[in-house]
Protein backbone atom coordinates (compact mmCIF):
# COMPACT_ATOMS: atom_id res chain seq x y z
CA UNK A 1 0.00 0.00 0.00
CA UNK A 2 2.08 3.14 -1.12
CA UNK A 3 -0.36 5.36 0.37
CA UNK A 4 -0.56 9.20 -2.09
CA UNK A 5 2.44 9.31 -4.37
CA UNK A 6 2.94 12.49 -6.29
CA UNK A 7 5.81 13.37 -9.32
CA UNK A 8 8.08 14.61 -9.78
CA UNK A 9 9.94 15.53 -6.37
CA UNK A 10 11.06 18.89 -7.42
CA UNK A 11 10.84 20.91 -10.94
CA UNK A 12 12.36 23.68 -12.07
CA UNK A 13 9.95 26.38 -15.00
CA UNK A 14 10.87 29.02 -16.82
CA UNK A 15 7.86 31.71 -16.66
CA UNK A 16 5.36 30.80 -19.52
CA UNK A 17 5.76 27.05 -19.44
CA UNK A 18 3.34 24.62 -18.48
CA UNK A 19 3.24 21.41 -16.47
CA UNK A 20 1.34 18.67 -15.09
CA UNK A 21 1.79 17.25 -11.41
CA UNK A 22 1.22 13.67 -10.86
CA UNK A 23 -1.16 12.26 -7.97
CA UNK A 24 -2.08 8.68 -7.61
CA UNK A 25 -3.58 7.01 -4.28
CA UNK A 26 -3.97 3.59 -3.49
CA UNK A 27 -6.36 3.49 -0.83
CA UNK A 28 -9.68 3.73 -2.51
CA UNK A 29 -10.53 7.09 -1.08
CA UNK A 30 -12.90 9.19 -2.87
CA UNK A 31 -12.06 12.56 -1.77
CA UNK A 32 -8.63 14.03 -3.31
CA UNK A 33 -7.28 17.52 -3.07
CA UNK A 34 -4.11 19.89 -4.33
CA UNK A 35 -3.01 22.16 -1.62
CA UNK A 36 0.09 24.71 -1.96
CA UNK A 37 2.21 25.25 1.29
CA UNK A 38 4.05 29.11 1.25
CA UNK A 39 6.19 30.73 4.36
CA UNK A 40 4.04 31.67 6.92
CA UNK A 41 1.02 30.91 5.34
CA UNK A 42 -0.02 27.35 6.08
CA UNK A 43 -1.66 25.09 3.46
CA UNK A 44 -4.01 26.44 1.28
CA UNK A 45 -6.67 24.52 -0.75
CA UNK A 46 -5.94 25.33 -4.63
CA UNK A 47 -8.43 22.83 -6.18
CA UNK A 48 -10.42 19.25 -4.79
CA UNK A 49 -12.29 16.52 -5.88
CA UNK A 50 -15.33 14.48 -4.01
CA UNK A 51 -15.38 11.41 -6.33
CA UNK A 52 -14.49 10.82 -10.74
CA UNK A 53 -15.70 13.42 -12.87
CA UNK A 54 -16.26 15.87 -10.52
CA UNK A 55 -13.77 18.77 -9.85
CA UNK A 56 -14.15 22.05 -7.13
CA UNK A 57 -12.04 25.15 -6.64
CA UNK A 58 -10.72 25.55 -3.69
CA UNK A 59 -9.44 29.32 -1.79
CA UNK A 60 -6.51 29.66 -4.59
CA UNK A 61 -7.55 28.31 -8.11
CA UNK A 62 -6.22 31.08 -10.25
CA UNK A 63 -3.62 29.46 -12.85
CA UNK A 64 -4.44 25.79 -12.43
CA UNK A 65 -6.35 23.23 -13.86
CA UNK A 66 -7.54 19.85 -12.45
CA UNK A 67 -9.16 16.59 -13.97
CA UNK A 68 -10.58 13.62 -12.04
CA UNK A 69 -10.89 10.88 -14.96
CA UNK A 70 -10.41 7.90 -12.22
CA UNK A 71 -10.64 7.54 -8.25
CA UNK A 72 -6.94 7.01 -8.54
CA UNK A 73 -5.73 9.67 -10.22
CA UNK A 74 -6.02 13.35 -9.70
CA UNK A 75 -3.55 15.48 -11.78
CA UNK A 76 -2.86 19.59 -11.50
CA UNK A 77 -2.15 21.62 -14.76
CA UNK A 78 -0.15 24.71 -14.91
CA UNK A 79 -1.00 26.22 -17.89
CA UNK A 80 1.46 29.43 -17.73
CA UNK A 81 3.60 29.43 -14.41
CA UNK A 82 4.20 32.45 -13.12
CA UNK A 83 6.89 33.08 -10.66
CA UNK A 84 3.86 33.77 -7.87
CA UNK A 85 3.47 30.01 -8.46
CA UNK A 86 6.64 28.87 -7.28
CA UNK A 87 5.44 26.83 -3.83
CA UNK A 88 5.70 23.58 -2.17
CA UNK A 89 2.70 20.93 -3.81
CA UNK A 90 0.69 18.60 -1.67
CA UNK A 91 -1.51 15.99 -3.30
CA UNK A 92 -4.25 15.11 -0.65
CA UNK A 93 -6.98 12.27 -0.18
CA UNK A 94 -9.28 11.03 2.85
CA UNK A 95 -11.81 7.84 2.78
CA UNK A 96 -14.49 10.86 3.66
CA UNK A 97 -14.81 14.41 3.47
CA UNK A 98 -12.02 16.53 3.87
CA UNK A 99 -14.11 18.11 6.03
CA UNK A 100 -14.39 15.70 8.97
CA UNK A 101 -11.27 13.09 7.93
CA UNK A 102 -7.83 12.86 8.01
CA UNK A 103 -5.98 13.57 5.31
CA UNK A 104 -3.56 11.20 3.99
CA UNK A 105 -0.96 13.91 2.14
CA UNK A 106 2.07 12.99 -0.63
CA UNK A 107 5.66 13.65 -0.39
CA UNK A 108 5.29 17.21 -2.14
CA UNK A 109 6.61 18.60 -5.18
CA UNK A 110 8.99 21.49 -4.40
CA UNK A 111 8.45 23.54 -7.78
CA UNK A 112 10.52 26.76 -8.79
CA UNK A 113 9.83 28.78 -11.51
CA UNK A 114 12.18 31.44 -13.10
CA UNK B 1 -14.65 31.95 4.58
CA UNK B 2 -12.82 30.67 7.60
CA UNK B 3 -9.78 32.32 8.96
CA UNK B 4 -7.51 30.52 11.44
CA UNK B 5 -5.19 32.01 13.03
CA UNK B 6 -2.44 30.16 15.28
CA UNK B 7 0.42 31.05 18.12
CA UNK B 8 2.72 31.28 18.33
CA UNK B 9 4.76 30.80 15.19
CA UNK B 10 8.05 29.66 16.52
CA UNK B 11 8.36 28.20 20.00
CA UNK B 12 11.66 26.82 21.86
CA UNK B 13 11.58 24.34 25.26
CA UNK B 14 13.75 22.51 26.90
CA UNK B 15 13.63 18.57 26.77
CA UNK B 16 11.06 17.50 29.28
CA UNK B 17 9.34 20.28 29.47
CA UNK B 18 5.30 20.85 27.79
CA UNK B 19 4.41 22.92 24.84
CA UNK B 20 0.88 24.62 24.11
CA UNK B 21 0.42 26.09 20.39
CA UNK B 22 -2.95 27.75 20.45
CA UNK B 23 -5.27 28.57 17.51
CA UNK B 24 -8.38 30.83 16.98
CA UNK B 25 -11.17 30.09 14.17
CA UNK B 26 -13.76 32.63 12.79
CA UNK B 27 -16.53 30.65 11.85
CA UNK B 28 -18.53 29.34 14.44
CA UNK B 29 -20.11 26.47 11.78
CA UNK B 30 -16.54 25.09 11.90
CA UNK B 31 -16.81 21.35 13.95
CA UNK B 32 -13.60 19.63 12.82
CA UNK B 33 -10.13 20.53 14.07
CA UNK B 34 -7.64 18.10 13.70
CA UNK B 35 -3.94 19.08 13.95
CA UNK B 36 -0.66 18.04 11.76
CA UNK B 37 2.48 17.62 12.50
CA UNK B 38 5.21 18.22 9.46
CA UNK B 39 8.55 17.35 10.26
CA UNK B 40 11.54 19.01 8.40
CA UNK B 41 11.23 17.87 4.56
CA UNK B 42 8.18 15.64 5.01
CA UNK B 43 4.68 15.41 4.53
CA UNK B 44 2.35 16.69 6.95
CA UNK B 45 0.82 14.08 9.25
CA UNK B 46 -2.54 13.82 11.75
CA UNK B 47 -1.35 13.52 15.21
CA UNK B 48 -4.97 14.35 16.74
CA UNK B 49 -8.21 15.75 16.08
CA UNK B 50 -11.43 16.80 18.06
CA UNK B 51 -14.86 17.08 17.09
CA UNK B 52 -16.87 20.03 18.34
CA UNK B 53 -19.29 17.48 20.57
CA UNK B 54 -16.61 16.71 22.86
CA UNK B 55 -14.22 19.25 25.07
CA UNK B 56 -10.52 17.53 25.44
CA UNK B 57 -9.17 14.88 23.81
CA UNK B 58 -5.88 13.09 24.39
CA UNK B 59 -3.42 10.60 23.05
CA UNK B 60 -0.57 9.49 25.45
CA UNK B 61 1.70 13.03 25.52
CA UNK B 62 -0.83 14.85 23.32
CA UNK B 63 -3.93 16.61 24.01
CA UNK B 64 -6.26 18.96 22.67
CA UNK B 65 -8.41 21.24 24.03
CA UNK B 66 -11.77 23.12 22.31
CA UNK B 67 -13.60 25.99 23.61
CA UNK B 68 -16.30 26.44 21.29
CA UNK B 69 -18.07 29.56 22.82
CA UNK B 70 -14.41 31.48 22.48
CA UNK B 71 -13.84 29.30 19.34
CA UNK B 72 -10.30 28.53 19.95
CA UNK B 73 -8.78 25.61 20.24
CA UNK B 74 -5.16 24.56 21.96
CA UNK B 75 -2.22 21.38 21.28
CA UNK B 76 -0.73 20.50 24.42
CA UNK B 77 2.40 18.35 24.62
CA UNK B 78 3.85 16.69 27.80
CA UNK B 79 7.09 15.86 28.55
CA UNK B 80 8.55 16.98 25.48
CA UNK B 81 11.38 15.13 23.32
CA UNK B 82 13.78 16.22 20.39
CA UNK B 83 11.68 14.08 18.24
CA UNK B 84 8.74 16.25 18.42
CA UNK B 85 10.68 18.88 16.47
CA UNK B 86 8.40 19.91 13.76
CA UNK B 87 5.93 22.46 12.41
CA UNK B 88 2.59 21.93 13.51
CA UNK B 89 -0.22 22.91 11.64
CA UNK B 90 -4.31 23.12 13.69
CA UNK B 91 -7.17 23.31 11.12
CA UNK B 92 -10.90 24.09 10.92
CA UNK B 93 -13.47 22.90 8.16
CA UNK B 94 -17.64 23.06 8.54
CA UNK B 95 -19.72 19.98 7.94
CA UNK B 96 -20.42 19.36 4.17
CA UNK B 97 -17.28 21.47 3.59
CA UNK B 98 -14.21 20.25 1.92
CA UNK B 99 -12.20 23.62 1.78
CA UNK B 100 -10.62 23.06 5.13
CA UNK B 101 -8.60 26.12 6.51
CA UNK B 102 -5.11 25.76 7.92
CA UNK B 103 -3.40 27.90 10.39
CA UNK B 104 0.22 29.13 9.21
CA UNK B 105 2.10 26.95 11.56
CA UNK B 106 4.68 26.97 14.56
CA UNK B 107 7.76 25.51 14.59
CA UNK B 108 8.50 23.80 17.81
CA UNK B 109 12.01 23.17 18.66
CA UNK B 110 12.87 20.93 21.52
CA UNK B 111 16.48 21.42 22.98
CA UNK B 112 17.99 18.29 24.23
Amino acid sequence: NAGVTQTPKFQVLKTGQSMTLQCAQDMNHEYMSWYRQDPGMGLRLIHYSVGAGITDQGEVPNGYNVSRSTTEDFPLRLLSAAPSQTSVYFCASSYGSHADSPLHFGNGTRLTVT
Amino acid sequence: GENVEQHPSTLSVQEGDSAVIKCTYSDSASNYFPWYKQELGKRPQLIIDIRSNVGEKKDQRIAVTLNKTAKHFSLHITETQPEDSAVYFCAASKPNNNDMRFGAGTRLTVKP
